[in-house]
């Protein structure tokens, strides 16, 4: 079955500091997402890519965050100056269509320190 | 404002018994729900997906239901096993929003 693959599985990074997270999607989908989990804390919307272009994102996503997808299969999530309060786990999601289908990913640990 | 809630927040049985998790949403429009199954440490799984027409779905021991006019929706896990043992998160989406609304989970541990 086809997966949504992140990278790396666990990054530890000291505050300030750029990270880059890295998602392939399914080959054959279309829209793409970010979200991220706090610790005990419901998963929250980051943002939505559609035809190169972000569609919708939330209040999180500042101007720290940046989302590309560079060479048409990666996608990825740059956060420019962390915080400690971006530690939590981010997920990469891909789907067909705009309302089914969402395949998440294993997600990437982050952690600032 | 639109939020989901459910209910319990952890639940506990033994291996082999059923049980039901409870899922209150406030969102609109309405789109559709989900049931994720989430295990330590890894990505949300897809359980079941429903419209608005739509008010029972199975998936295998998974069986969701889903009435639109209370804005309910519950998850019956049937002859329950340890590899059950996860997070089951009510998932929505509003309309055209491109974003999912989410439950904070209900914590599932299923003893031997």
């Amino acid at each position: 079955e086809p997966e949504v693959t992140q990278t790396p599985s666990h990054q530890v990074t000291q505050m300030g500091q750029e990270v880059i997270l890295r998602c392939v999607p399914i080959s054959n989908h279309l829209y793409f997402y970010w979200y991220r989990q706090i610790l005990g804390q419901k998963v929250e919307f980051l943002v939505s890519f559609y035809n190169n272009e972000i569609s919708e994102k939330s209040e999180i996503f500042d101007d720290q965050f940046s989302v590309e997808r560079p060479d048409g299969s990666n996608f990825t999530l740059k956060i420019r100056s962390t915080k400690l309060e971006d530690s939590a786990m981010y997920f990469c999601a891909s789907s067909r269509d705009n309302n089914y289908g969402y395949t998440f990913g294993s997600g990437t640990r982050l952690t600032v320190v | 404002k639109n939020q989901v809630e459910q209910s319990p927040q952890s639940l506990i049985i033994l291996e082999g018994k059923n049980c039901t998790l409870q899922c209150n949403y406030t969102v609109s429009p309405f789109s559709n729900l989900r049931w994720y199954k989430q295990d330590t440490g890894r990505g949300p799984v897809s359980l079941t997906i429903m419209t608005f027409s739509e008010n029972t779905k199975s998936n295998g021991r998974y069986t969701a239901t889903l009435d639109a006019d209370t804005k309910q929706s519950s998850l019956h896990i049937t002859a329950s096993q340890l590899s059950d043992s996860a997070s089951y998160i009510c998932v929505t989406n509003a309309g055209n929003n491109r974003k999912l609304i989410w439950g904070l989970g209900t914590s599932l541990a299923v003893n031997p």
